[in-house]
């Protein structure tokens, strides 16, 4: 699975819009851009995923690249029970099934 | 509906002594996944079940951790002679289907700790 990047650590206030950045240079045709989150105690849930098209659901929007070579993923107004760890994986289309995480970006959501 | 539950929540143990970690998946899943996370780290894959075969064990570091999952739903991850370094926190995922679309939903975890 392609590598990614993301800043290890970022603060947002309460009720603006989140962007946080991921980078995934290496990315291969096959592959899907996957965001999760993990709360403090708990395991990582699920946000978005996409392949070329950005996408939205009720937790968040996710926009990639032209190239796809980045993404975003957008909180559009974060809350203090956004503050987590987030983590964008590349992820294999056809053969792999395993969640690859990096470390992931600390976001804090300050009042 | 019920979520991934995970047995025991905590597990402390002493080094060499054998531990058993229980999932329970959301029924009806056919795919189950375990993960180590150390502290600060993200989740690390173990090994990955279709239905009561693994179908991916690449994950696991040695020989002293086994899983199974006899029936195709509960799994037991087991782990031999523990050491210190097995402190973690193992989480367990399962899906509805594999592959790529098959959102994974995780488990609360057990945090092992190995004194």
């Amino acid at each position: 699975d392609a590598k990614t990047t993301q800043p290890t650590s970022m603060d947002c206030a309460e009720g603006r819009a989140a962007n946080l950045p991921c980078n995934h240079s290496t990315i291969s045709g096959n592959e899907y851009v996957y965001w999760y989150r993990q709360i403090h105690s708990q395991g990582p849930q699920y946000i978005i995923h996409g392949l070329k098209n950005n996408e939205t659901n009720e937790m968040a929007s996710l926009i990639i690249t032209e190239d796809r070579k980045s993404s975003t993923l957008i909180l559009p107004h974060a809350t203090l029970r956004d503050t987590a760890v987030y983590y964008c994986i590349v992820r294999v289309g056809a053969a792999g099934n395993k969640l690859t995480f990096g470390g992931g970006t600390r976001v804090l959501v300050k009042p | 509906g019920a979520g991934v539950s995970q047995t025991p929540s905590n597990k402390v143990t002493e080094k060499g002594k054998y531990v058993e970690l229980r999932c329970d998946p959301i029924s009806g899943h056919t795919a189950l996944y375990w993960y180590r996370q150390s502290l600060g780290q993200g989740p690390e894959f173990l090994i990955y079940f279709q239905g009561t075969g693994a179908a991916d064990d690449s994950g696991l570091p040695n020989d002293r951790f086994f899983a199974v999952r006899p029936e195709g739903s509960v799994s037991t991850l087991k782990i031999q002679r523990t050491e210190r370094g097995d402190s973690a926190v193992y989480l367990c995922a399962s899906s509805l289907e594999s592959g790529v679309l098959g959102e994974q939903f995780f488990g609360p975890g057990t945090r092992l700790t190995v004194l």
